[in-house]
């Protein structure tokens, strides 16, 4: 089925400085991706949805200067967390689609533990 | 985007079927319902999707009734390693916003 890989899955980092996360589709090819972010006892939160070749749309509430998406190909789209601050420390999680396997819903990656301290 | 409401959590024991209900009042015509697993710490997993009436494969089935309003997950048999949260969602395939609920934590006891 299809796998999507997510790298790193946890990371610690030092308040004002940046993070990346990558999401990539491993079989197919995702002309579009989704991050998710979640804290503790909590559902997921759509943050922004990443299209390739073109700008990310966010979700109301997200900074899109803070959370930087970038789709350059068809099976990789980055989330940057720029200057974090302890109250960014989440569960951050991506997702494709397969399009060729419509009845198997969303693939999400791992998800990435981010601690800023 | 359909909202949907399920029950916070549910409790239950090794060996026993479960059922979780899921409401989605305003269902749209080409909306599909899908069903994931999250355990901590991880992304969820898909479980389960269907269209209409009764739809199973190897870990799940699916009963929706003919108005499409509500939709049942049933687990057969569960184990405690099936102790998760399991999310209700409501879309169209070529859709492309996954907005999750709030979920249903569901605790497995020995």
């Amino acid at each position: 089925g299809a796998v999507v890989s997510q790298h790193p899955s946890w990371v610690i980092c030092k308040s004002g400085t940046s993070v990346k996360i990558e999401c990539r589709s491993l079989d197919f090819q995702a002309t579009t991706m989704f991050w998710y972010r979640q804290f503790p006892k909590q559902s997921l939160m759509l943050m922004a949805t990443s299209n390739e070749g073109s700008k990310a749309t966010y979700e109301q509430g997200v900074e899109k200067d803070k959370f930087l998406i970038n789709h350059a190909s068809l099976t990789l789209s980055t989330l940057t967390v720029t200057s974090a601050h302890p109250e960014d420390s989440s569960f951050y999680i991506c997702s494709a689609r397969d399009h060729a396997a419509p009845n198997y819903g969303y693939t999400f990656g791992s998800g990435t533990r981010l601690t800023v301290v | 985007l359909a909202k949907t409401t399920q029950p916070i959590s549910m409790d239950s024991y090794e060996g026993q079927e479960v059922n979780i209900t899921c409401s989605h009042n305003n269902i749209a015509t080409n909306d599909y319902i899908t069903w994931y697993q999250q355990f901590p710490s991880q992304g969820p997993r898909f479980i389960i999707q269907g269209y209409k009436t009764k739809v199973t494969n190897e870990v799940a089935s699916l009963f929706i009734p003919a108005d499409r309003k509500s939709s049942t997950l049933s687990l057969p048999r569960v184990s405690l390693s099936d102790t998760a949260v399991y999310y209700c969602l409501v879309g169209d395939t070529g859709g492309f916003k996954t907005i999750f609920g709030a979920g249903t934590r569901l605790f497995v006891k020995a």
